[in-house]
């Protein structure tokens, strides 16, 4: 069965660092999505992404972070100038219909 | 967008049903019901989706009655590996949606 892929499974950084996270959707799957969990707490949407570009964005999505594809198969999550509060586990989902998405398995990001 | 209510914790133990019941009266006509699972340090996992009625796949059922302002998801003869958080969701089917997740229930299946 078909499944997202997320590369590093963990991620340690220095806050004011930048840190790209990678994500390779289903290959069928026309819908991008970044969420992030911070521990303890929700999953919140970050950003949506379709056509080769953003669809839908979170206020949490702001001026810090950008998405890109840069090829037929990966799907990027750029966080400039990381902050303590980046800290999070960051899920990429994919998908072609609203409510039913797949998750990857997550980068754990630790900003120290 | 619909918000939803669900209990904070259950608990059951092996081989039991268990039935998770989400409130959501002000859903619109064009939302539809998806219950996803998350394990610990795992991202959530579709589990099933509906409109109305009942709907049946190979983990679990769904059950939506008539007005649909509430849903049940019902899980048959739980095991401990189905120990995780089951979020309850409702929303626009049109594609590229995001999702909102609540607080979810979690539930603790004991041997």
């Amino acid at each position: 069965e078909p499944e997202v892929t997320q590369t590093p499974s963990h991620q340690v950084t220095q806050m004011g660092q930048e840190v790209i996270l990678r994500c390779v959707p289903i290959s069928n799957h026309l819908y991008f999505y970044w969420y992030r969990q911070i521990l303890g707490q929700k999953v919140e949407f970050l950003v949506s992404f379709y056509n080769n570009e953003i669809s839908e964005k979170s206020e949490i999505f702001d001026d810090q972070f950008s998405v890109e594809r840069p090829d037929g198969s990966n799907f990027t999550l750029k966080i400039r100038s990381t902050k303590l509060e980046d800290s999070a586990m960051y899920f990429c989902a994919s998908g072609n219909f609203g409510q039913t998405q797949y998750f990857g398995p997550g980068t754990r990001l630790l900003v120290l | 967008l619909a918000k939803t209510t669900q209990p904070i914790s259950m608990d059951s133990y092996e081989g039991q049903e268990v039935n998770i019941t989400c409130s959501h009266n002000n859903i619109a006509t064009n939302d539809y019901i998806t219950w996803y699972q998350q394990f610990p340090s795992q991202g959530p996992r579709f589990i099933i989706q509906g409109y109305k009625t009942k709907v049946t796949n190979e983990v679990a059922s769904l059950f939506i009655p008539a007005d649909r302002k509430s849903s049940t998801l019902s899980l048959p003869r739980v095991s401990l590996s189905d120990t995780a958080v089951y979020y309850c969701l409702v929303g626009d089917f049109n594609a590229g949606n995001m999702l909102t997740f609540g607080g979810g229930t979690r539930l603790m299946v004991k041997p």
